[in-house]
């Protein structure tokens, strides 16, 4: 079992809609959690971190973290065509500063 | 842009060489991770560096190893390059060792023929 996975996709979803990523973790004792959006041939970029369960909403972004379920997921409302790129979800063990990264989820968004 | 840089852009090498790719960090960040990420996966962590110092590192081999200089700016070496050391590069920069924001350069692609 990885440690960290996602969805590997593609997810398609039209513009206006909202796209929904998700990710599971296996660690439990992991605290930290981040969203990095990477765009083809790009690195990583950073669009949100949670540490505390419940919702955290960033502009058209909101991330959710489920602690008891080991679940973190990503909505992105209105979703426009330039966020078609891979979602990558990532956590921090506990007490451990290797940073495990899911395989991404590639997202698509159709005019 | 995240002030975080990294040279060269790309890299051809064949089995056997020997690579330096060099990281500079944010201004005010003092931790540098190195991080390789194949085609299609996740970045996968090599090793990360605090005041000069290694601070943690994966499941890879000896032949990678790091260098973090005073103004907090990384190297990493990689020796007797391998076909599946094709990858691209990453290094990420963070103010603490432990479990804080790392905001990444642009990468450096090695493609090892």
């Amino acid at each position: 079992q990885k440690e960290v996975e996602q969805n590997s996709g593609p997810l398609s979803v039209p513009e206006g809609a909202i796209a929904s990523l998700n990710c599971t973790y296996s660690d439990r004792g992991s605290q930290s959690f981040f969203w990095y959006r990477q765009y083809s041939g790009k690195s990583p970029e950073l669009i949100m971190f949670i540490y505390s369960n419940g919702d955290k909403e960033d502009g058209r972004f909101t991330a959710q973290l489920n602690k008891a379920s080991q679940y973190v997921s990503l909505l992105i409302r209105d979703s426009q065509p330039s966020d078609s790129a891979t979602y990558l979800c990532a956590a921090y063990p506990p007490n451990n500063n290797d940073m495990r990264f899911g395989a991404g989820t590639r997202l698509t968004v159709k005019p | 842009e995240t002030g975080v840089t990294q040279s060269p852009t790309h890299l051809i090498k064949t089995r056997g060489q020997q690579v330096t790719l060099r990281c500079s960090s944010q201004s005010g960040h003092n931790t540098v991770s190195w991080y390789q990420q194949a085609l299609g996966q996740g970045p996968q962590f090599i090793f990360q560096y605090y005041r000069e110092e290694e601070n943690g590192r994966g499941n890879f081999p000896p032949r990678f190893s790091g260098l973090q200089f005073p103004n907090y700016s990384s190297e990493l070496n990689v020796n007797a390059l391998e076909l599946d050391d094709s990858a691209l590069y990453l290094c990420a920069s963070s103010s603490d060792r432990l479990t804080d924001t790392q905001y990444f350069g642009p990468g450096t692609r090695l493609t090892v023929l």
